[in-house]
């Protein structure tokens, strides 16, 4: 079974609004998570490395004030779109790892469409 | 800086047909391991295999295999006896072994036909 939860699978919302994309470890504790996004039909590109306790690391050209990242718990990363827009569409997915464990878990990600 | 190129974008092959996804990449590191991963269109990825850029051994499992190559820093990976199934997108991926931000390659989607 899934280690690794993300909720919503998908979800479509006006311009302008924000949404929230959660990211939960579901049987061990995730120190550090990652995010990253896929544009159609194009590979994974990480955005940020979220650390449990403290704030996040953006990865170059990545807006943090866009795409906010709380990982207030040990089991739980969200990310936030601020403000989105029409081409802030796209496939998000998170992974997690915890201390001692050397494979990556990947959530089932998440579609934004953004109208 | 680390990259991992997948040359091939698409590949379609007919059913029970061998399939070898390339997949050559650079890094500084001299610890690093390297991974494929699987994405079928619901979109989540499936884990395939992880090496350690210590062991060159090639690997076996089940139709699923691995050619591991340091000395071109390549790591191909070959479905044996194609089935629809199968059809997916492939990624290479590498991470440094300090470091758990995996770089993806662009993916191969593979399209099995019966």
């Amino acid at each position: 079974g899934a280690v690794v939860s993300q909720h919503p699978s998908w979800v479509i919302c006006k311009s302008g609004t924000s949404v929230k994309i959660e990211c939960r470890s579901l049987d061990f504790q995730a120190t550090t998570m990652f995010w990253y996004r896929q544009f159609p039909k194009q590979s994974l590109m990480l955005m940020a490395t979220s650390n449990e306790g403290s704030k996040a690391t953006y990865e170059q050209g990545v807006e943090k004030d866009k795409f906010l990242i709380n990982h207030a718990s040990l089991t739980l990363s969200t990310l936030t779109v601020t403000s989105a827009h029409p081409e802030d569409s796209s496939f998000y997915i998170c992974s997690a790892i915890s201390g001692g464990r050397e494979k990556l878990f990947f959530g089932s990600g998440t579609q934004l469409s953004v109208l | 800086a680390q990259k991992v190129t997948q040359a091939q974008t698409e590949i379609s092959v007919v059913e029970k047909e061998d399939v070898t996804l390339d997949c050559v990449y650079e890094t500084r590191d001299t610890t690093y391991y390297l991974f494929w991963y699987k994405q079928p269109p619901s979109g989540e990825l499936v884990f395939l295999i992880r090496r350690n850029s210590f062991d060159e051994q090639n690997e076996i499992s089940g139709r699923y295999s691995w050619n591991f190559q340091k000395s071109t820093s390549s790591f191909n990976f070959t479905i044996t006896a194609s089935q629809v199934v199968d059809s997916a997108v492939y990624f290479c991926a590498l991470r440094g072994a300090n470091d758990y931000k995996l770089s993806f390659g662009a993916g191969t989607t593979v399209t099995v036909r019966a």
